[in-house]
């Protein structure tokens, strides 16, 4: 199984400041051929299903406000909230679909400072 | 606008049988494209991947359940299922059903989720 390792477990941040996501696989999940990095990034808020935000590494879902961007490639990725707003309060998982079984990462909580 | 809404008991008893059964409306079942799959949270942890299945039949389960873990597809209700049997505690979660992009794919439609809890 591809492993996913979030950092940090949980961040505070001011409102209208960046806010940093870290996710690394215990393998790259960047098939050469396509050039695609099979990894993508939700938000789930209490009492919410899960909401994709970005797949293929750096797509933006349809409707996902573009203060949030994601990017890495093989084995590191990275999600930013460029300005954070009291609405984007979740944790946020990384996961992987290069391979079965899908795996998540662990989870990173978005607090206000 | 597709949706996806989950219906099941809320309590299973230790080694009995969890069932849950995922209604899509807004979209068809059968497409060729999508694969439809279950993600549990037991409380306090992160997600884990059941598996999914494929409106034609075709299954892909989490090796880790496998042994336990039962999916099907009703295309004329619209509807996939999940059967996961010899529950104990540990499978007390909320169980979400979701759209997948493909056996390997991202999940970009999820249900609103279901507590389960397995206790006597």
């Amino acid at each position: 199984d591809i492993v996913m390792t979030q950092s940090p477990d949980s961040l505070a941040v001011s409102l209208g400041e960046r806010a940093t996501i870290n996710c690394k696989s215990s393998q790259s999940v960047l098939y050469r051929s396509s050039n695609k990095n099979y990894l993508a990034w939700y938000q789930l808020k209490p009492g919410q299903p899960p909401n994709l935000l970005i797949y293929w590494a750096s797509t933006r879902e349809s409707g996902v406000p573009d203060r949030f961007s994601a990017s890495g490639s093989g084995t590191d990725f990275t999600l930013t909230i460029s300005s954070l707003q009291a609405e984007d309060v979740a944790v946020y998982y990384c996961q992987q679909y290069y391979s079965t079984p899908l795996t998540f990462g662990g989870g990173t909580k978005v607090e206000i400072k | 606008q597709l949706q996806l809404q989950e219906s099941g008991p809320g309590l299973v008893k230790p080694s009995e049988t969890l069932s849950l059964t995922c209604t899509v409306s807004g979209g068809s079942i059968n497409s060729s494209t999508y694969y439809w799959g279950w993600i549990r949270q037991p409380p306090g942890k992160g997600l884990e991947c059941i598996g999914s299945i494929h409106y034609r039949g075709s299954t892909s389960y989490n090796p880790s359940l496998r042994s336990r873990v039962t999916m099907s597809v009703d295309t004329s209700k619209n509807q996939f299922s999940l059967k996961l049997n010899s529950v104990s505690a540990a499978d007390t979660a909320v169980y979400y059903c979701a759209r997948v992009t493909g056996t390997t794919g991202f999940f970009d439609c999820w249900g609103q989720g279901t507590l389960v809890t397995v206790s006597s």
